[in-house]
């Protein structure tokens, strides 16, 4: 496996379902995000995580719930969601640098449907 | 509020012609902008950064920066049908604070 793999690809779910998206890199990157991607919106940027510890929560409601365990993996935990959060849910990682350009590199998304 | 402007589009040139995207971005303090094409259906993939004033070429592809005028470019000469895409910019300011553009649909007609 090299680079950002995201599981599962597509997923449908129930308003009362809980389920969960997956992200690991294999870029030995010390940070890992999670952005939302709804039609004709810009990339939201929901959570960070740097060296397993969240940095940023850009004020997403409690029905999503991330979870860094190290720094090659992160999970997006989904319960009650909306119909509106159905969207294409994307991971990225990058290596911070002091120096020159921090560079993401996206996984290939989730795409989310909330009936 | 940092934001990033693009003009969404669609960008139609014909193929050949040289495609020309522009982005301006409101916090005077970032440091990198980057360039990513999105196909449709896929997730963004970067072209090129860059993070000093001036021009910067990699193959067909050129991105001008100019921090006074807080204003980044990304120049696509011969174009393609294959570059049409979705072109995003996106900023950063170190902090990993990455503030994305609405992107800019590109048709390259055959």
């Amino acid at each position: 496996e090299t680079g950002v793999t995201q599981t599962p690809r597509h997923l449908v779910m129930g308003m009362t379902n809980k389920k969960s998206l997956k992200c690991e890199q294999h870029l030995g990157h010390n940070a890992m995000y999670w952005y939302k991607q709804s039609a004709k919106k810009p990339l939201e940027l929901m959570f960070v995580y740097n060296f397993k510890e969240q940095t940023e929560n850009n004020s997403v409601p409690s029905r999503f719930s991330p979870e860094c365990p190290n720094s090659s993996h992160l999970f997006l935990h989904l319960h009650t969601l909306q119909p509106e959060d159905s969207a294409l849910y994307l991971c990225a990682s990058s290596q911070t640098k002091t120096a020159g350009a921090n560079v993401l590199t996206f996984g290939a998304g989730s795409r989310l449907t909330v009936l | 509020q940092k934001e990033v402007e693009q003009n969404s589009g669609p960008l139609s040139v014909p193929e050949g012609a040289i495609a020309s995207l522009n982005c301006t971005y409101s916090d005077r303090g970032s440091q990198s902008f980057f360039w990513y094409r999105q196909y449709s259906g896929k997730s963004p993939e970067l072209i090129m950064f860059i993070y000093s004033n001036g021009d910067k070429e990699d193959g067909r592809f050129t991105a001008q920066l100019n921090k006074a005028s807080q204003y980044v470019s990304l120049l696509i000469r011969d174009s393609q049908p294959s570059d049409s895409a979705t072109y995003l910019c996106a900023v950063d300011n170190y902090g990993q604070n990455f503030v994305f553009g609405p992107g800019t649909r590109l048709s390259v007609l055959p």
